[in-house]
């Protein structure tokens, strides 16, 4: 069975413009976590979708959103990017039945900088 | 809310000793814990987890962890540490019901030969 899989894996941008990364989780898992992970405040809930819905969201500002489609892969997008932006970008999929029994697969993350 | 201290953000061991990594944790309500390890360039692996039941935890490559409720601590332990245990491991938890992971601020794991 594929991994989680993330692309791109490196990106970089200028303040000001806007991303946007990818991740198809695991072939049958519904739902679709993400987190920012950087070397001053570590790794970070973004929000968490299921079956096209965001269920969960983290304390981030309105700059950072997300989406999920109907084949669970899932997009997340950041506007007008700040230096502060610069981050590992990781994704996690899961069965999505709602309990944390399941365990949370990660992909390899995207790279970003922001220049 | 949930929070996660490792105690120590950097671990130099030598191949062939044991190795503990601490976690402390602070949480109103019922949680799950985890231990996750970070290869350089890499995602997140789940090495182990504790659900509920025995409170101590084996995992994967050789790794176990002990819950301990009364101190609030899940210390990871391995008898017996390879050059290729080389890498970033994090503590987690989870409420309950909820997909949502708060993770420690890891502990760098240096394995000298």
């Amino acid at each position: 069975k594929a991994g989680v899989t993330q692309t791109p894996r490196y990106l970089i941008k200028t303040r000001g413009q806007q991303v946007t990364l990818s991740c198809s989780p695991i072939s049958g898992h519904r739902s679709v976590s993400w987190y920012q992970q950087t070397p001053g405040q570590g790794l970070q809930f973004l929000f968490e979708y299921f079956s096209e819905t965001q269920r969960n969201k983290g304390n981030f500002p309105g700059r950072f959103s997300g989406r999920q489609f109907s084949n669970s892969r899932s997009e997340m997008n950041v506007s007008t990017l700040e230096l502060g932006d610069s981050a590992l970008y990781l994704c996690a999929s899961s069965a999505g039945t709602g309990t944390v029994q399941e365990t949370q697969y990660f992909g390899p993350g995207t790279r970003l900088l922001v220049l | 809310a949930q929070s996660v201290t490792q105690l120590d953000s950097q671990v130099p061991v030598f191949e062939e000793a044991p190795v503990e990594l601490r976690c402390n944790y602070s949480s109103s309500v019922s949680v799950y814990l985890f231990w996750y390890v970070q290869y350089p360039n890499q995602g997140l692996q789940l090495l182990l987890k504790y659900l509920s039941g025995s409170t101590l935890v084996k995992g994967i490559n050789g790794f176990e962890a002990e819950f301990n409720k009364s101190q609030t601590s899940f210390h990871l332990r391995k008898p017996s540490v390879h050059i290729s245990d080389t890498a970033e491991y994090f503590c987690a938890v989870s409420k309950r019901g909820a997909q949502k992971l708060v993770f420690g601020q890891g502990t760098r794991l240096t394995i000298n030969p």
